[in-house]
C-alpha cells in the first residue's frame, strides 16, 4: 500500500545547526515526492518537489529510491524555519492524489 | 488577487445541525480537493473534483457531500453534524495534479 512515514513528530535544534527531516515512502510505481510547509498562522504551501531538484530557502531534498527516502535537509537552521513540515507522495493510480505524512514540527531555538 | 478562500474559519455548532463549508478560488484551476486533518495527524483526501459537474470521493470515507456547479466554487455539506465530524477541513485547488494550493482551512467543532 502507498504510505508516507515521517518518524519524528518534533525536531528541536539550535540556530545554526544542521537539520534533517526524515521521510520514507512506500510505493510500487515511480514516485513523485514533495515537501509542504506550514508556518505559524499561515496556510499549507509547497516548499519543494524532487523533480525540480531545487533549493528553496536553503532546503534541499534528494530522492533515494534504494532507501525509499526523501529527507529534507538544511545545513544551517534559522529561527524562521520553525514550522510544520509535511512530506507528500503523488499516487498516480486510478486518480492522481497526494498522500501526506503526519508531519514533523521543526523548532529552531536561538 | 488570485487566491483560495474558505469560510467560515472557525465554526462551533450543535449536534444534528446542517452545515456548509465554503471554498472558492479565483485562480482558474479546474481541480479542487477537500482534506480532513485531525490535530497532529496526516491530511486525508475526502473529496475531489476534476471540473464542473465532476465530484468523486477520496480515500477517507466521509459523510459529507460536495458539489461543483461553478469552476470557482466547491462547497462541502454535512446534513447532520456529529461530534465525530470535529476536525480541520482544508480546501485546495490545482492547475495540474502535482501541485496544490491550499486555503486557510475551517476548524469545525461539533458539540
Amino acid at each position: 500500500a502507498q504510505r508516507v512515514t515521517q518518524p519524528e513528530k518534533l525536531l528541536s535544534v539550535f540556530k545554526g545547526a544542521p537539520v534533517e527531516l526524515k521521510c520514507n515512502y512506500s510505493y510500487s510505481g515511480s514516485p513523485e515526492l514533495f515537501w509542504y510547509v506550514q508556518y505559524s498562522r499561515q496556510r499549507l504551501q509547497l516548499l519543494l518537489r524532487h523533480i525540480s531538484r531545487e533549493s528553496i530557502k536553503g532546503f534541499t531534498a534528494d530522492l533515494n529510491k534504494g532507501e525509499t527516502s526523501f529527507h529534507l535537509k538544511k545545513p544551517f537552521a534559522q529561527e524562521e524555519d520553525s514550522a510544520m513540515y509535511y512530506c507528500a507522495l503523488l499516487f498516480s493510480g486510478g486518480y492522481n492524489k497526494l498522500i501526506f505524512g503526519a508531519g514533523t514540527r521543526l523548532a529552531v531555538h536561538p | 488577487e488570485a487566491d483560495i478562500y474558505q469560510t467560515p474559519r472557525y465554526l462551533v455548532i450543535g449536534t444534528g445541525k446542517k452545515i456548509t463549508l465554503e471554498c472558492s478560488q479565483t485562480m482558474g484551476h479546474d481541480k479542487m480537493y477537500w482534506y480532513q486533518q485531525d490535530p497532529g495527524m496526516e491530511l486525508h483526501l475526502i473529496h475531489y473534483s476534476y471540473g464542473v459537474n465532476s465530484t468523486e470521493k477520496g480515500d477517507l470515507s466521509s459523510e459529507s457531500t460536495v458539489s461543483r456547479i461553478r469552476t470557482e466554487h466547491f462547497p462541502l455539506t454535512l446534513e447532520s453534524a456529529r461530534p465525530s465530524h470535529t476536525s480541520q477541513y482544508l480546501c485546495a485547488s490545482s492547475p495540474r495534479w502535482n501541485e496544490q494550493f491550499f486555503g486557510p482551512g475551517t476548524r469545525l467543532t461539533v458539540l
